[in-house]
Parts: structure tokens; C-alpha cells; sequence
């Protein structure tokens, strides 16, 4: 079974500061997940890749397959950023069952 | 983007109960619906994997009497919890896989607290 950790558990940071949050995980895997869930409890699928790197907005992921590892990063953080963000894998295309991390709580303070 | 819905947001009822939650993807077709439980704090918990027209399959140690699983189209899953008890309350939440990819797309989720 894959063993999913994310780092670290909290942070809170000031507006504007750059972001990171590592995921790491134990068997190789198909696909990597973020996900972003907010304090009223829904989900938003943020990235899913598979290899190197992805950029939406003011968030980027990457991804290193070799060392299991993957980070999201957050540019200009801003309060509204602020939520639990969680890392999950699915280690088989085709058995699409995700092994999710414990998330790590963002807050942001103006 | 793919959008699913789940109706009710938050339920409350009393124990003994049956509640159903309705899982919805809006704008694509879902051949196969996943529903997660999460306890507070804590990380989300697969219970079960539905496909269009077939029996899901149930992850080890959820009763699949207790939470009942119908994915009747490519659009809906259903979750029914029967006869709720209080330990049942909890977020439950669906998401509906679009493709051979393995994305998933969640839903906003349903709180049931059963009194």
C-alpha cells in the first residue's frame, strides 16, 4: 500500500509570500494529484500530472518520479488561498483508487 | 471544466432514518463514481466505486447493507445510508472520473449529522 506524507502539517504565512508543500509517496505511481479543499468542505481538483511540471495561475506543481516526490508551489500568496490542501495518488491506470495524504492547513494573514 | 453536484449540501435526521445523497456530474459523463467519507481533520476515506449499471464495489469494512450504491446512469450515483445511526454522521463526499485519465472531479460534498 502507498504511503502518502505531506509537509508540513500547517503554515501560515503572510500575504505575499512564496508557498511550498511537499508530497511524498512510497510506490511508484500512475498519477499525482492536488486538491484543494476549503473550510465549507468541497473539493477543487487543482493538478493532476504524472511527470514534470504544471503552472495554473499563481500555483505550479511538479513532480519528480525518481525520488517520489512531488511539490506545490503557491506565488503571491494571497487569504483566499488559505485552505487544506491535499496530495493523492493512484498507483495504477485503470484501477483508479486514490491513496490520500492527511493535507497540510494554509493559512494566510493579510 | 467538469462539474459534479451533490444534493442535499447538509442533512440532519433522526436515527433510524434512511438518507439519500444524490451525486451529480453536470457537463460530462461519469462511467465511474467514487464515494469518500472524511472524519473531521482527518484525510479522505474511499468507501466505495460505482460503475454505470453495475454493483459497486465496496472498499473492506464498509457494510455495503448500510450504504447502499446505485449508479443507475452516466450522469448519477445515489448513497443511502439506512437506518442511520449517529456514528454515520459524517461528510460524504463524490466524484465522478471522466475519463480513461484517471482525473476525478469532486463534489461539494454532503454533511449528514444524524441525531
Amino acid at each position: 500500500k502507498n504511503e502518502v506524507e505531506q509537509s508540513p502539517q500547517n503554515l501560515t504565512a503572510q500575504e505575499g509570500e512564496f508557498i511550498t508543500i511537499n508530497c511524498s509517496y512510497s510506490v511508484g505511481i500512475s498519477a499525482l494529484h492536488w486538491l484543494q479543499q476549503h473550510p465549507g468542505g468541497g473539493i477543487v481538483s487543482l493538478f493532476m500530472l504524472s511527470s514534470g511540471k504544471k503552472k495554473h495561475g499563481r500555483l505550479i506543481a511538479t513532480i519528480n518520479i525518481q525520488e517520489k516526490h512531488s511539490s506545490l508551489h503557491i506565488t503571491a500568496s494571497h487569504p483566499r488561498d488559505s485552505a487544506v490542501y491535499i496530495c493523492a495518488v493512484g498507483e495504477d491506470f485503470g484501477n483508479e483508487k486514490l491513496t490520500f495524504g492527511t493535507g497540510t492547513r494554509l493559512t494566510i494573514i493579510p | 471544466g467538469a462539474v459534479v453536484s451533490q444534493h442535499p449540501s447538509r442533512v440532519i435526521c433522526k436515527s433510524g432514518t434512511s438518507v439519500k445523497i444524490e451525486c451529480r456530474s453536470l457537463d460530462f459523463q461519469a462511467t465511474t463514481m467514487f464515494w469518500y467519507r472524511q472524519f473531521p481533520k482527518k484525510s479522505l476515506m474511499l468507501m466505495a466505486t460505482s460503475n454505470e449499471g453495475s454493483k459497486a464495489t465496496y472498499e473492506q469494512g464498509v457494510e455495503k447493507d448500510k450504504f447502499l450504491i446505485n449508479h443507475a446512469s452516466l450522469t448519477l450515483s445515489t448513497l443511502t445510508v439506512t437506518s442511520a445511526h449517529p456514528e454515520d454522521s459524517s461528510f460524504y463526499i463524490c466524484s465522478g472520473r471522466k475519463d480513461q485519465y484517471n482525473e476525478q472531479f469532486f463534489g461539494p460534498g454532503t454533511r449528514l449529522t444524524v441525531l
